[in-house]
């Protein structure tokens, strides 16, 4: 069964620095990864998805990376402003006969970036 | 991008009563979409799958006959809570999957059962 673990749960860091968010999956056998943001009491803001054969996507000051062999992902923010403020989840599509299955999230890690 | 609406975005109703939340998408056609509960602090569980013209497919644990799923068109899958509870009051939120398995998320419904 696939299981998702993001650390660190939260995380607060001073304004103008740059930060790395983990992401861990169980099960390498995965169809795509993606990084979400979401702001408190509201839906989710797809960030970046990277597909199974790729090793990493960037959108501005943001870099995510995967290793499917270890079974990790890394959410990278370059120059962090307190805008960049939310909680970041993660989420795996699981691989296998049917790449419509269902994704798995991550608790999501609360990040807070302090002017 | 391809956009997905949530209807009401936040609602109060009373323990007993049922309350159904409507996801649409709104600029292409969602074979399947999912529905998606999240407490304070946590993270999305997907409660379901539903798949159009098809009965929905609930994940172990989630009661069918409390929370009704209704897939009647390519762009509209609904969300009924039947005899709502306080501790059914939570952030729901949806996500239709396009053709090439993209999904994309509704902004969320608020319910809160008092």
């Amino acid at each position: 069964k696939q299981e998702v673990t993001q650390i660190p749960a939260a995380l607060s860091v001073p304004e103008g620095e740059n930060l790395v968010l983990n992401c861990s999956f169980t099960d390498s056998a995965i169809y795509n990864l993606q990084w979400f943001r979401q702001d408190p009491g509201k839906g989710l803001t797809s960030l970046l998805l990277i597909q199974s054969s790729q090793r990493e996507q960037t959108s501005g000051r943001l870099n995510a990376s995967l290793d499917k062999s270890s079974g990790r992902s890394t959410l990278y923010i370059a120059a962090s402003q307190p805008g960049d403020s939310a909680t970041y989840l993660c989420a795996v599509r699981p691989g296998g006969y049917s790449s419509a299955s269902k994704i798995i999230f991550g608790s999501g890690t609360r990040l807070s970036i302090r002017p | 991008g391809a956009v997905v609406s949530q209807h009401p975005s936040w609602v109060i109703c009373k323990s007993g009563t049922s309350v159904k939340i409507e996801c649409r998408s709104l600029d292409f056609q969602a074979t399947t979409m999912f529905w998606y509960r999240q407490f304070p602090k946590q993270s999305l569980m997907l409660m379901a799958t539903s798949n159009e013209g098809s009965k929905a497919t609930y994940e172990q644990g989630v009661e069918k006959d409390k929370f009704l799923i209704n897939h009647a068109s390519l762009t509209l899958s609904t969300l009924t809570v039947t005899s709502a509870h306080p501790e059914d009051s939570s952030f729901y939120i949806c996500s239709a999957m396009e053709l090439s398995y993209e999904q994309y998320f509704g902004p969320g419904t608020r319910l809160t059962v008092t």
